[in-house]
């Protein structure tokens, strides 16, 4: 299965835009980029998913790289409530098999 | 919205002990996971049902763990015996279809003394 490598925390103002990164070198030409966020003490929660142009939803926007061995989740104005893990995650949609690696945990600052 | 329901929260027992965790689907919702999140790591999965079908239990461990849906509907992931490396969070999730977000419960904590 192809990996994602995301750094392992990132800090950011309140009401300043958040772009998380997540690096999938060995990314194959059917597999869609998802990311889920997981609040404390609460389930994964779904945020967006693509296949090769970027997408933009109520919660957040996904741009993926044109060569697709990166993407970023970009959210427009972080609140404290956006604190959490983000986790990208590669899926061939053969299954929706969802293999989580260990996420960035993003802090939001007052 | 509609939300994946689990039951119980929290869960403490001894180990060599049976346990079992509920989950209930949201409505329509034709498949469910079952995922094991170890403290500090991200959530794996251990089984996928489509409708009443295991449609993947490769890392399930089938000497001690076992998981239905008989109905098609909720369904019930159970330990036996139980051992002190169990001790986790398990979530369930849910979707329309295999190829649909996954909405997931906020989980059972396991912790086996």
């Amino acid at each position: 299965d192809a990996k994602t490598t995301q750094p392992n925390s990132m800090e950011s103002n309140e009401e300043e835009p958040v772009h998380l990164p997540c690096n999938h070198s060995t990314i194959s030409g059917t597999d869609y980029i998802h990311w889920y966020r997981q609040l404390p003490s609460q389930g994964p929660e779904y945020v967006i998913h693509g296949l090769t142009s970027n997408v933009n939803n109520r919660m957040a926007s996904l741009a993926i790289a044109e060569d697709r061995k990166s993407s970023t989740l970009i959210l427009h104005r972080a609140t404290l409530r956006d604190a959490a893990v983000y986790y990208c995650i590669l899926d061939n949609n053969a299954g929706n098999m969802l293999t989580f690696g260990g996420g960035t945990r993003l802090m939001v600052k007052p | 919205e509609a939300e994946v329901a689990q039951s119980p929260r929290y869960k403490i027992t001894e180990k060599s002990q049976a346990v079992a965790f509920w989950c209930d689907p949201i409505s329509g919702h034709a498949t469910l996971y079952w995922y094991r999140q170890i403290l500090g790591q991200g959530p794996e999965l251990l089984v996928q049902f489509q409708d009443e079908s295991v449609v993947d239990d490769s890392q399930l461990p089938k000497d001690r763990f076992s998981a239905e849906r008989l109905k098609g509907v909720d369904s019930t992931l159970k330990i036996q015996p139980a051992e002190l490396g169990d001790s986790a969070m398990y979530l369930c999730a849910s979707s329309r279809g295999w190829d649909q977000p996954q909405h997931f419960g906020d989980g059972t904590r396991l912790s086996i003394l």
